[in-house]
């Protein structure tokens, strides 16, 4: 059974305010890490999907690295703003195909 | 290009009765991946099927089952409905690696 641990559960900030969040996977049969933001009443949105060890992707005030070596990645956002309330998850796949493996994900609030 | 569209959106079964829900996929999108979600164990993986063939399977009973059409669309099928099928499934479909979900299927057995 894979184990994707993402932390922390939830986190409150306010608006302007920068954060990070941690998601740790299996280091070994390692294919890609998936970025998500799951807004309420939304579908979940693909963010980033990252293959090679020490890539860095960014997105606007979002940007994420990987570590497949020590089998984390980080989830940056810069200058929060109340929009970018959500829950972040991070998925891992061992494989090619479509099969990922979800951690519980990080819920963000961001307070006007 | 139209998103991945899911029917029906909401749908109330009782305990032992079957459901059927539908999924189409972003035209193009050979692969079409289903998820259940639940407060408890989160987004948990179905099964994917590939140009009509199941080509991964997760950890779930075998009253849980699926099928895939030539023109991509997918179906997924619950038999013996239990308490605990109560759940949102999505399904996703993807090209390459990103995969593109649905709005999800709301399933509320009683």
């Amino acid at each position: 059974i894979l184990n994707v641990e993402q932390s922390p559960q939830s986190l409150h900030v306010q608006e302007g305010d920068s954060t990070n969040f941690t998601c740790s996977f299996p280091s070994s049969n390692f294919y890609a890490l998936h970025w998500y933001r799951w807004e309420t009443a939304k579908s979940p949105e693909a963010l980033f999907v990252m293959t090679l060890n020490g890539d860095e992707k960014k997105k606007g005030r979002i940007s994420a690295t990987l570590n497949t070596k020590e089998g984390y990645s980080y989830l940056y956002i810069k200058g929060s703003q109340p929009e970018d309330s959500a829950t972040y998850l991070c998925a891992f796949s061992a494989g090619a195909g479509n099969m990922l493996t979800f951690g519980g994900g990080t819920r963000l609030m961001v307070k006007p | 290009k139209a998103g991945v569209t899911q029917t029906p959106r909401y749908l109330i079964k009782t305990r032992g009765q079957q459901v059927t829900l539908s999924c189409s996929p972003i035209s193009g999108h050979r692969s079409v991946s289903w998820y259940q979600q639940t407060p408890g164990q989160g987004l948990q993986f179905l099964f994917e099927y590939f140009s009509e063939t199941q080509r991964n399977k997760g950890n779930f009973p075998g009253r849980f089952s699926g099928r895939q059409f030539s023109n991509s669309r997918s179906e997924m099928n619950v038999s013996t409905l239990e308490l605990g099928d109560s759940a949102l499934y999505l399904c996703a479909s993807s090209l390459f690696d990103t995969q593109y979900f649905g709005p999800g299927t709301r399933l509320t057995v009683l």
